[in-house]
């Protein structure tokens, strides 16, 4: 079964305005982390935002905010007024287990955001 | 501000042939690890490293992968004899104790 679930493999929004980005997961651990990365045409995979499990507000950084329902397993990243410049993939990703360690990251698919001007 | 980096940025090698791809992770992590990404697909996990041993990996690392950290600031991943399906780009990542994993700009291996 898929631990991670990225249904979008393609999304369009016209710059300024807001995208979210869905993401599914599937876990029995009550412990794990809930990661986004960027990885545009150049190839290189960039951190954007973290939300833990335990974590009672949503993670927010800049422009990104993680919309995390615990209940319905799902870890939505909302881009706010949107760039030319976020044009990328988007990739999903659950790290299970306690923090500290050496959990692995367990991919999505990823969506292909464009940013049409 | 401090990052992963990676060498070289794209090998290309012979199928059979020994390949080592090199990182250096930012230097107050302890944990390693090695990604790899076949073009157009999902990261993949390949392998962890922590406290100068191998603490998980994948089933796609076999006896065909091994990883090191020479010298305390290098952490490399050869692969032996390498295939046609492993093209593909590898990424490094470190982290330090519960914070996320930083990625380095990854090497891309096309083996022919």
């Amino acid at each position: 079964a898929q631990k991670i679930t990225q249904t979008q493999p393609g999304m369009f929004v016209q710059e300024k305005e807001a995208v979210t980005l869905d993401c599914t997961y599937d876990t029995s651990d009550p412990s794990y982390g809930l990661f986004w990365y960027k990885q545009p045409s150049s190839g290189e995979m960039i951190f954007l935002i973290y939300q833990g499990s335990y974590d009672q507000q949503n993670a927010t950084e800049g422009r990104y905010s993680l919309n995390f329902q615990k209940a319905r397993k799902s870890a939505n990243l909302v881009i706010s007024a949107s760039q030319l410049g976020d044009s990328a993939m988007y990739f999903c990703a659950m790290r299970e287990g306690t923090q500290g360690g050496s959990e692995k990251l367990v991919f999505g698919k990823g969506t292909k955001l464009t940013v049409n001007p | 501000e401090p990052e992963v980096t990676q060498t070289p940025s794209h090998q290309v090698t012979q199928m059979g042939q020994e390949v080592i791809l090199r990182c250096v992770p930012i230097s107050n992590h302890l944990y390693f690890y090695w990604y790899r990404q076949i073009l157009g697909q999902k990261v993949e996990f390949l392998v962890s490293f922590y406290n100068n041993e191998i603490s998980e990996k994948s089933e796609i690392f076999d006896d065909q992968f091994s990883v090191e950290r020479p010298d305390g600031s290098n952490f490399t991943l050869k692969i032996r004899s390498t295939k046609l399906e492993d093209s593909a780009m590898y990424f490094c990542a470190s982290a330090a104790e519960g914070l996320p994993g930083f990625f380095g700009p990854g090497t891309r291996l096309t083996v022919l």
